[in-house]
């Protein structure tokens, strides 16, 4: 069965700076889709950003980039001039080919200091 | 407005006493999902439907019931709910087209405690 790891359970980040959050998982899959998904104070889930295995070229949106490592199995998100509204918990999610299996990682709680 | 809608959003109730959770989509999306989510361990795959009358276990299907007689509902049913079964729960839909896959979209979640 497929497995999604987020070794940081908690970062925090100073405003305007950059930070990278890390995500892990394990598939024996060529094909599949990865997301990060964020979780604000009000529980709504928010799509992030996507990236698609086949693809070599790392998803970006706006402020929001992966490194994507497919040997690795390694799907990074770096968020880059964080902003107070960044706080909130990011959860890393696999999708296999035929979109049936959605795993989800622990998820990461994330703070911007002022 | 394109959304998923999940009723209740807050619900307390008691062991053992049978409780239905809906879950209704406007965007005409194939695939539909129910997560639970509790602290520490993200979010949890209880079942998935791929179409109407298409339904399959996730990863947590033990305690839990649902149907897919609509395509745009997908209710979760707790025939005897438990305190174990005390969560957040989700409600998704996503495109499934000819195998390719997009994001999910997900309800605001519904509260659930069971004393």
């Amino acid at each position: 069965a497929q497995t999604v790891t987020q070794s940081q359970p908690e970062m925090s980040v100073q405003e305007a700076e950059t930070v990278t959050l890390s995500c892990t998982y394990d598939t024996s899959e060529s094909d599949y889709y990865l997301f990060w998904y964020k979780q604000p104070p009000s529980r709504q889930m928010i799509l992030v950003i996507r990236q698609e295995a086949y693809k070599q070229q790392n998803a970006t949106e706006n402020r929001f980039s992966v490194n994507f490592q497919k040997a690795a199995k390694s799907f990074s998100l770096k968020i880059s001039d964080s902003q107070l509204g960044d706080a909130a918990m990011y959860f890393c999610a696999y999708l296999d080919n035929y979109g049936q299996n959605f795993v989800f990682g622990p998820g990461t709680r994330l703070s911007v200091l002022p | 407005e394109a959304q998923v809608t999940q009723n209740p959003r807050y619900l307390i109730t008691v062991t053992g006493k049978k409780l239905t959770v809906t879950c209704s989509q406007n965007m005409n999306h194939e695939y539909m999902s129910w997560y639970r989510q509790d602290p520490g361990l993200g979010l949890r795959q209880i079942y998935y439907s791929m179409n109407v009358e298409v339904t399959d276990k996730g990863d947590v299907p033990e305690g839990y019931k649902v149907s897919r007689k609509e395509k745009r509902n997908f209710p979760l049913i707790l025939e005897s709910p438990s305190p174990n079964q005390t969560s957040l729960y989700f409600c998704a839909s996503s495109f499934n087209v000819q195998g390719a896959t997009y994001e999910q979209y997900f309800g605001p979640g519904t509260r659930l405690t069971v004393t």
